[in-house]
């Protein structure tokens, strides 16, 4: 099915411990971002990109890394877990300037202890 | 001051009973908005996008007023399914494309 593909679903980190949080799309969407939402917070915007080659920082970007080497792919890593990083993470992608609405991956639901 | 505000609720209303959310925000570059749903433990979906004109999908209808700042969303004749958590979206181009989300209004239906 076409869409935004995050994996893994569930993940349990241990502080410190380095992980990548996978999104994929199918639909030749150029711009791709990562969201955190938190209880009481609404979603909060990670990181972005909007093409290839090109990403840009967003809210909180402290404590994450990304990359876009492909249209496709716009993975997220945490370099060294903090229990302030427990939180859901979503994965979101539209066309350029949002035309068309953006559409979201199922999500990844992280602890870190 | 949040850039989109809506009222958290909980809104708790009988079946039948029409229910209207509203949001204000505050960037006025903003350029396109939207209303989403959100169910429990899943990602929000795009229940519609609002236009100055207003618009409206069945029992839904948006109104955007781009000189106050101001969007709202109208639900009529709501149904259990009905039930879920709307966010109001604020798309902004202008420098950075991103989206901003208020932090959601908690609907429940009650049979």
């Amino acid at each position: 099915n076409a869409g935004v593909t995050q994996t893994p679903k569930f993940q349990v980190l241990k502080t410190g411990q380095s992980m990548t949080l996978q999104c994929a799309q199918d639909m030749n969407h150029e711009y791709m971002s990562w969201y955190r939402q938190d209880p009481g917070m609404g979603l909060r915007l990670i990181h972005y990109s909007v093409g290839a080659g090109i990403t840009d920082q967003g809210e909180v970007p402290n404590g994450y890394n990304v990359s876009r080497s492909t249209t496709e792919d716009f993975p997220l890593r945490l370099l060294s877990a903090a229990p302030s990083q427990t939180s859901v993470y979503f994965c979101a992608s539209s066309l350029q300037g949002g035309k068309g609405g953006y559409t979201f991956g199922s999500g990844t639901r992280l602890t870190v202890v | 001051r949040k850039e989109v505000e809506q009222d958290p609720g909980p809104f708790n209303v009988p079946e039948g009973a029409t229910v209207a959310f509203n949001c204000t925000y505050s960037n006025s570059a903003s350029q396109s908005f939207f209303w989403y749903r959100q169910d429990c433990r899943k990602e929000p979906k795009l229940l519609m996008s609002v236009y100055s004109s207003g618009n409206e999908d069945g029992r839904f209808t948006a109104q955007l007023n781009r000189a106050s700042q101001y969007i709202s969303l109208l639900i009529r004749d709501s149904k259990l399914s009905d039930s879920a958590t709307y966010l109001c979206v604020v798309n902004q181009i202008q420098g950075a494309q991103k989206l901003v989300f208020g932090q959601g209004t908690r609907l429940t239906i009650n049979p």
